[in-house]
């Protein structure tokens, strides 16, 4: 399966918004009803940290400003209000076959 | 709290072996999916290979398969992977990671680099 985001890279004011794209080459609905898409961001430095799983669902400690949504092959990650902390490297990941990771989203505060 | 601790890596030649190892603490690496991940560098992330809680079952990407070996110890609750027959697009930072599930790891470690080159 493969990943793929847009854009690759992404300079933001702080305060402002940002969304990043992420399409799978197929459907990540399981036949469990769950759709296995993950995203991740990895802060200059260190190793990634889980911040949306199955879509839409924010993991223990996550901002609110972070959400995701979509389904089937196309998903969405949205931060309302960009905040210095939030700069890094954002993935999205496909769980269904193993794992496929997208190339990665930088974004950087203007 | 959940902490993962890799080491073992380092300079190795083609053609050579390596064993990295990761640490962990705060759960139980035979009740969690226990997976490497890495990241060549400047590069994105790899899927590696994976094992399964309980009875250990295990699986490779395609671009390991043979090569590499993963393996835990439920008495000193540490991941291994066997590394042979390295190659230079080997080189990479190496990752350890737990899930509950086998679909995502929600705790990963800080990674060992791992360097092969003559």
């Amino acid at each position: 399966i493969v990943m793929t985001q847009t854009p690759l890279s992404l300079s933001v004011t702080p305060g402002q918004p940002a969304s990043i794209s992420c399409k799978s080459s197929q459907s990540l609905l399981h036949s469990d009803g769950k759709t296995y898409l993950y995203w991740y961001l990895q802060k200059p430095g260190q190793s990634p940290q889980l911040l949306i799983y199955e879509v839409s669902s924010r993991f223990s400690g996550v901002p609110d400003r972070f959400s995701g949504s979509g389904s089937g092959t196309d998903f969405t990650l949205k931060i309302s209000r960009v905040e210095a902390e939030d700069v890094g490297v954002y993935y999205c990941m496909q769980g269904m076959y193993f794992w496929t990771f997208g190339q990665g989203t930088k974004v950087e505060i203007k | 709290e959940v902490q993962l601790v890799e080491s073992g890596g380092g300079l190795i030649q083609p053609g050579g072996s390596l064993r990295l190892s990761c640490a962990a603490s705060g759960f139980s690496v035979s009740s969690n999916y226990m997976s490497w991940v890495r990241q060549a560098p400047g590069r994105g992330l790899e899927w590696v290979s994976i094992i399964y809680s309980g009875g250990g079952t295990t699986y490779y990407a395609d671009s390991v398969k043979g090569r590499f070996t993963i393996s835990r110890d439920n008495s000193k609750n540490t991941l291994y992977l066997q590394m042979s027959s390295l190659r230079a697009d080997d080189t990479a930072v190496y990752f350890c990671a737990k899930g509950v599930g086998p679909t995502s790891p929600d705790y990963w470690g800080q990674g060992t680099l791992v360097t092969v080159s003559s």
